[in-house]
């Protein structure tokens, strides 16, 4: 079965990057993209990109533009997302999902990325 | 960009029947926005449940439904168990880029 396996939590420093991965499994990873979206503490859920895993191709809301870098490994079916300049407005829990053909079905566990001083 | 709005929160009884609602800024909603909605219960990722307005995955119970009603996006909950209390999103795919809901508190009563 399908699976979406994230790392682990991460404490950074405001004006740090984080880069968090999503290791796919159960289905072919360059056939369906992969969405990230990230959840602040209480708040509902906001969308940050989608990336191809057929050829990286990535696309994103502007608010997160020049900020957010989205990679795909075909090799170890990993995707990655990497979140510069980091405030303590990014406190959040930052999922992947499985993204292709306006059909979101699987989600990661999540990875809760905690910017402070 | 868009903007997205859900009824803050809704309150069912055990067996009734609930519409969730999902309405764009832009105007009505149509097949064309892609409506997914998804379950999320407190600590726990967001789990899928409908997606193309009236599509149920595979372990989607068959007491959900989704359609367009008066120009929104819907989700239809009949015959409401105790265990479908959480929180409710909605997702629009509008000029390229998703939108989510703010989200639908249902509490079972």
């Amino acid at each position: 079965q399908v699976h979406l396996v994230q790392s682990g939590a991460e404490v950074k420093k405001p004006g740090a990057s984080v880069k968090v991965s999503c290791k796919a499994s159960g289905y072919t990873f360059t056939h369906y993209g992969i969405s990230w979206v990230r959840q602040a503490p209480g708040q509902g859920l906001e969308w940050m990109g989608w990336i191809s895993g057929y050829n990286g191709n990535a696309n994103g809301p502007q608010k997160f533009q020049g900020r957010v870098t989205m990679s795909t490994d075909t090799s170890t079916n990993t995707a990655h997302m990497e979140l510069r300049s980091l405030t303590s407005d990014d406190t959040a829990v930052y999922y992947c999902v499985k993204d292709q053909n306006w059909v979101i079905d699987y989600w990661g566990q999540g990875t809760l990325v905690t910017v402070s001083s | 960009q868009t903007v997205v709005t859900q009824e803050p929160s809704l309150t069912v009884s055990p067996g009734g029947t609930v519409t969730l609602t999902c309405a764009a800024s832009t105007g009505a909603v149509t097949s064309d926005y892609y409506p997914n909605w998804f379950q999320q219960k407190p600590g726990q990722a967001p789990r899928a449940v409908i997606y193309h307005t009236t599509n149920k995955h595979s372990w989607t119970p068959a007491r959900f439904s989704g359609s367009l009603l008066g120009g929104k996006a819907a989700l239809t909950l009949s015959g409401v168990q105790p265990e479908d209390e959480a929180e409710y999103y909605c997702l629009l795919y509008d000029g390229g880029a998703w939108v989510f809901g703010g989200g639908t508190k249902l509490t079972v009563l």
